[in-house]
């Protein structure tokens, strides 16, 4: 099982919108709406930003949304602030005998 | 609200093993399905294996079947992962981290340091 792939770095102006994408395959992204994205500091653990595709969990700030289009899935960031620097990482269910599997990571950078 | 407290850093030499912890608390382990994740430095996060509610049983990725050993101790809502026959590439942060609804992993440990060095 590959990981899915994300590009390895997207930049933006503060308050700008960038978007982050996460392909894979019809056995993972483009199979379930089992995906989800994560915010990840430095020296810090992961934290749950995005999932089933587009739902936030609480205290996640309505800046942040997902979405998917056959095999690729989207995480987008309105209004970026400098917090927003961090890697980002997509992650889905598969049909495979590994049953998650995450995205390559994204940096942010907040210009 | 649930937290996981993970153990401490370790350093094990080539061909030993290790054994890491993940102590819950603000719920029983028996009501969550635990699932570890690892990153070596640099690098990207590796799903290792956890509990399938599906099932009802410990799956682990086949990268690492036959080497990795993930057990729940439900007196003290301990988790455990255990990988045998270390190599250097072993060197990484091993997280405990909860799948929760949407099979998103919602709740992480901190995070636990494995060197593998002779």
């Amino acid at each position: 099982q590959s990981a899915l792939t994300q590009p390895a770095s997207v930049s933006g102006s503060p308050g700008q919108s960038i978007t982050i994408s996460c392909t894979g395959t019809s056995s993972d992204v483009g199979g379930y709406n089992y995906v989800s994205w994560y915010q990840q500091h430095p020296g810090k653990a992961p934290k749950l930003m995005i999932y089933e595709v587009s739902n936030r969990p609480s205290g996640v700030p309505d800046r942040f949304s997902g979405s998917k289009s056959g095999n690729t899935a989207s995480l987008t960031i309105s209004g970026l602030q400098a917090e927003d620097e961090a890697d980002y990482y997509c992650s889905s269910y598969t049909s495979s005998s590994t049953l998650y599997v995450f995205g390559t990571g994204t940096k942010v950078t907040v210009l | 609200q649930v937290q996981l407290v993970q153990s401490g850093a370790e350093v094990k030499k080539p061909g030993a093993s290790v054994k890491v912890s993940c102590k819950v608390s603000g719920y029983t382990l028996t009501e969550l399905s635990m699932h570890w994740v690892r990153q070596a430095p640099g690098k990207g996060l590796e799903w290792m294996g956890g509990f399938d509610p599906e099932d009802g049983e410990t799956i682990y990725a086949q990268k690492f079947q036959g080497r990795v050993t993930m057990t729940e101790d439900t007196s003290t809502d301990t988790a455990y992962m255990e990988l045998s026959s270390l190599r250097s590439e072993d060197t990484a942060v091993y997280y405990c981290a909860t799948l929760g609804p949407g099979a998103a992993f919602d709740i992480w440990g901190q995070g636990t340091m494995v060197t593998v060095s002779s």
